[in-house]
């Protein structure tokens, strides 16, 4: 929704790395999440990272938070024609993750 | 494991009638969840429940919309009478209690209202 902002579509090459930006609005954000969804599936939980950190890495997906910007971003190393999918960012505000609120989600395309 | 269930994976019916989506969350969860996906409106939290009572259904659009939980492995969310702007693709989640425990999702729904 509108608190939480992604650009709607990124293009890269297989073997580069491909990066996906965030904006949140709430500063009082407890966790952010990134999920991806391939075409007719669902959303399938990527990793997540607790306000209080400001990386999270986890094989070829690393996670950067700037809490003082409300920016976050997934970089994926390496990206694979697999990786092609729309990805979503998604905060909450309260320690139960009832309440998430979700991008619109980013559609990337990956080219041989 | 066995992820979040949903059927039917796609229903297509005529506007007046009456659906029923179905859920099963993964089991030992105690949050499930009714979101709806639209290219305009992006990802919808409808309702969600916890040990099968519904906390919040804010997101419910209108009347016609009603989500039930009889028991802890199962749910449903029917629409009646639907209506063509009801077409969009319906997703169930659940997790569990532990506040780091994020949500599951499920494959979702595709609903055509003609």
């Amino acid at each position: 929704g509108e608190d939480v902002e992604q650009s709607l579509f990124l293009s890269v090459r297989e073997g580069d790395s491909s990066v996906i930006n965030c904006t949140y609005t709430d500063s009082s954000s407890t966790y952010l999440y990134w999920y991806k969804q391939e075409p007719g599936a669902g959303l399938q939980l990527l990793t997540y990272i607790f306000s209080n950190m400001d990386m999270k890495q986890d094989q070829r997906l690393t996670v950067l938070l700037n809490k003082k910007d409300k920016h976050l971003s997934l970089r994926i190393a390496d990206t694979q024609t697999g990786d092609s999918a729309i990805y979503f960012c998604a905060e909450t505000r309260s320690m139960n993750n009832n309440d998430m609120r979700f991008g619109a989600g980013t559609r990337l395309t990956v080219k041989p | 494991d066995a992820g979040v269930i949903q059927s039917p994976r796609h229903e297509v019916t005529e506007m007046g009638q009456e659906v029923t989506l179905r859920c099963k969350p993964i089991s030992g969860h105690d949050y499930l969840f009714w979101y709806r996906q639209t290219m305009m409106r992006g990802l919808e939290l409808l309702i969600y429940f916890n040990n099968n009572v519904p906390i919040d259904d804010s997101g419910m659009p209108e009347d016609r919309f009603s989500a039930k939980m009889p028991n802890a492995s199962f749910s449903t969310l029917k629409i009646q009478p639907s209506e063509p702007r009801d077409s969009a693709v319906y997703f169930c989640a659940s997790r569990k209690t532990e506040s780091n425990q994020p949500q599951h999702f499920g494959d979702g729904t595709r609903l055509s209202i003609l």
